[in-house]
């Protein structure tokens, strides 16, 4: 089974539409993580919700909107999609957030063209 | 802020060779310290960590120590292999308890038969 999954694995839309990418875990983690990978490989925090509560936002543009449904569960809702969006976006899970380590999806690939 | 600085790759090495990677760090307090793997075309995986000064993380033939007073976490390996070809990241613990993790910008690793 797969830990942490994220769906759909490719994605490629136009500029301005609106566009979501979902996540589950099944490991019983309480954190889970939104971060994006660019053409350089370099790795952003996007977002961290614990037990359905946001805490991490960092600065990212509001066309941006994460929902944690239940702690098992962490989406990405993206409004008015723009050229720069493309990016390899991962979710990952943790269990508490002392930092022993994250489990990581294997990716959502999003190109705006 | 906290930050992570790496070694420049890609780093291309012949089967067997002995393998370093650099890795330093800035950051307030004693953060947990970690070493992640990307094969082509997946997510990250956590290779190994440490939690305090002097602790040694070790896994798959790979070792990286906690070195406090130079705030260094290189990563090594005796003898690598075509196997090992990815992308090596080096993370910290951010501070705040948000179980946010500060990744350097990656170090692709091609070993060669």
């Amino acid at each position: 089974d797969t830990a942490v999954s994220q769906t759909p694995k490719y994605l490629v839309t136009q500029m301005g539409n609106d566009k979501s990418i979902k996540c589950e875990q099944n490991l019983g983690h309480d954190t889970m993580y939104w971060y994006k990978q660019d053409s350089k490989k370099f790795l952003k925090i996007m977002f961290s919700y614990n037990n359905k509560e946001l805490i991490i936002n960092e600065t990212v543009p509001n066309r941006f909107s994460p929902k944690s449904p239940d702690k098992a569960h962490l989406n990405l809702h993206i409004n008015s999609l723009e050229l720069g969006d493309s990016a390899v976006y991962f979710c990952a899970s943790s269990q508490g957030r002392r930092n022993y380590g994250y489990t990581f999806g294997s990716g959502t690939r999003l190109t705006v063209v | 802020g906290d930050s992570v600085t790496q070694m420049e790759g890609p780093v291309t090495l012949s089967e067997e060779a002995f393998l370093t990677i650099n890795c330093t760090y800035t950051a307030t307090g004693y953060p947990s310290l970690f070493w992640y793997v990307q094969y082509p075309g997946e997510g990250l995986q956590l290779l190994l960590k440490a939690t305090k000064a002097d602790d040694k993380g070790s896994n798959k033939g790979f070792e990286a120590t906690y070195r406090k007073e130079t705030t260094s976490f290189h990563l090594e390996k005796g003898s690598v292999q075509v196997s090992d070809s990815a992308v090596y990241f080096c993370a910290l613990g951010g501070s705040g308890n948000t179980g946010k993790l500060i990744f350097g910008q990656g170090t692709t690793l091609q070993v060669k038969p």
